[in-house]
């Protein structure tokens, strides 16, 4: 069964960093693009980044960049999105997602999500 | 970037009924490269369709999605009760992907 489980998100302060973890099984990682797509509570949903198969190109969405850093461990079937000075704005369920399809695209599976919450 | 518009924003709507939703582009979408897909309440999206039309793996036949261009329609031809849930449209054709706002289809 294909499966993706993220962890790592939790409380933290505007200004501070976290790190987000998304474990993939059931299915060859090392061959798809992987995203992250985020959603607000009580809103929709929002594509925050991508990288290519050997994580060798990464694109993010305009407001997360040079914030947000994604990168995976195809040996380990891993992937990491590093969150530094974080925003109020930036509270949302994240997602990770395979990436099917030509384009940017689509998403199928999706993990359950983890709740980041940006607080003081 | 691509904006999709979606409408209505809910659809009110009893079992057994048809639901039609709509998804319109500011640009047109190359390749018809949109999917749908459905959220319920705590729980991640799941895939509908891709490339416009195409049905995702094991998704019932009542969905059924079409359209080229700017404009696109997703299609229950019966609702059942497990499908009163949000439905978003995402277009893959230019980075950034987007989504539109969603669609509500509650129960009547």
């Amino acid at each position: 069964e294909v499966q993706l489980v993220e962890s790592g998100g939790d409380l933290v302060q505007p200004g501070g960093s976290l790190r987000l973890s998304c474990a993939a099984s059931g299915f060859t990682f090392s061959g798809y693009y992987m995203s992250w797509v985020r959603q607000a509570p009580g809103k929709g949903l929002e594509w925050v980044a991508n990288i290519k198969s050997d994580g060798s190109e990464k694109d993010y969405v305009d407001s997360v960049k040079g914030r947000f850093t994604f990168s995976r461990d195809n040996a380990k079937n891993l992937m990491y999105l590093q969150m530094n000075s974080l925003r109020v704005e930036d509270t949302a369920v994240y997602y990770c997602a395979r990436n099917r399809g030509p384009g940017t695209g689509w998403f199928d599976p999706w993990g359950q999500g983890t709740l980041v919450a940006v607080s003081s | 970037e691509i904006v999709l518009t979606q409408s209505p924003g809910t659809l009110s709507l009893s079992p057994g009924e048809r639901a039609t939703l709509s998804c319109r582009a500011s640009q047109s979408v190359r390749s018809s490269y949109l999917g749908w897909y459905q959220q319920k309440p705590g729980q991640a999206p799941r895939l509908l369709i891709y490339g416009a039309s195409s049905r995702a793996t094991g998704i019932s036949d009542r969905f059924s999605g079409s359209g080229s261009g700017t404009d696109f329609t997703l299609t229950i031809s019966r609702l059942e009760p497990e499908d009163f849930a949000v439905y978003y449209c995402q277009q893959y054709a230019v980075s950034p992907g987007t989504f539109g706002q969603g669609t509500k289809v509650e129960i009547k």
